[in-house]
């Protein structure tokens, strides 16, 4: 068991383009969660899927942001027309269903310029 | 909802000293609580965490935690620090019973240790 995966670990991109981040949860957890940590702040809830069922969002999660995870395993984050304050370190988690602990990734750190 | 206040943000301590990082908490639920500890270069990783039954959590490493419902606190404790214990520290809640055990973060707490 490697634990939650995430990559890539830095993005710079250009504002208003388009990005995509992949999250592999530990394997046979069923639930993944995305948060978002900004600088300064606490990571705050995005997301979560149970399986392949998106179960949550939050209202930080507007229309640009979308998230999937197809067949119940990994799992992509994808922001579109990016823009400045966007610029975070994104956090994938993962864990049982029927477990409070979450095992959490090292983060994508996105930076838009 | 549920918010956490972590009231210092940073909190320098000498070596071998003791150290209480503070954590309330707003919510009109029954919540569970978790501290979260962030080496640097490193994900998060769960320090203890109080569900229900006694109040007084600890961890591996000598770090404990008392939940307070009167005070709605949850405040980490250890007796006496070590140059590995510096680190981000981030307290959360969850709503219990909710299912979805989605966490509340507080803001953090950055412990330096100084020899």
């Amino acid at each position: 068991d490697t634990g939650v995966s995430q990559d890539p670990r830095h993005k710079i991109t250009k504002r208003g383009q388009n990005v995509t981040f992949r999250c592999d949860p530990i394997s046979e957890h069923n639930r993944l969660y995305w948060y978002r940590q900004t600088l300064g702040q606490g990571p705050e809830f995005l997301t979560y899927f149970q399986n392949e069922a998106q179960l949550e969002k939050s209202r930080l999660l507007s229309d640009r942001f979308s998230a999937e995870r197809p067949k119940g395993s990994f799992s992509t984050l994808e922001i579109q027309r990016t823009e400045q304050g966007d610029s975070a370190m994104y956090l994938c988690a993962s864990s049982f269903p029927d477990r409070t602990e979450a095992f959490f990734g090292q983060g994508t750190r996105l930076t838009v310029v | 909802a549920q918010s956490v206040t972590q009231l210092d943000s940073q909190v320098p301590v000498f070596e071998e000293a003791p150290v209480e990082l503070r954590c309330n908490y707003s919510s009109s639920v029954s919540v569970y609580l978790f501290w979260y500890v962030q080496y640097p270069n490193q994900g998060l990783q769960l320090l203890l965490k109080y569900l229900s039954g006694s109040t007084l959590v600890e961890s591996i490493n000598g770090f404990e935690a008392e939940f307070n419902k009167s005070q709605t606190s949850f405040h980490l404790r250890k007796p006496s620090v070590h140059i590995s214990d510096t680190a981000e520290y981030f307290c959360a809640v969850s709503e219990a019973g909710a299912g979805s055990y989605q966490l509340t973060f507080g803001k953090g707490t950055k412990l330096s240790v100084i020899p």
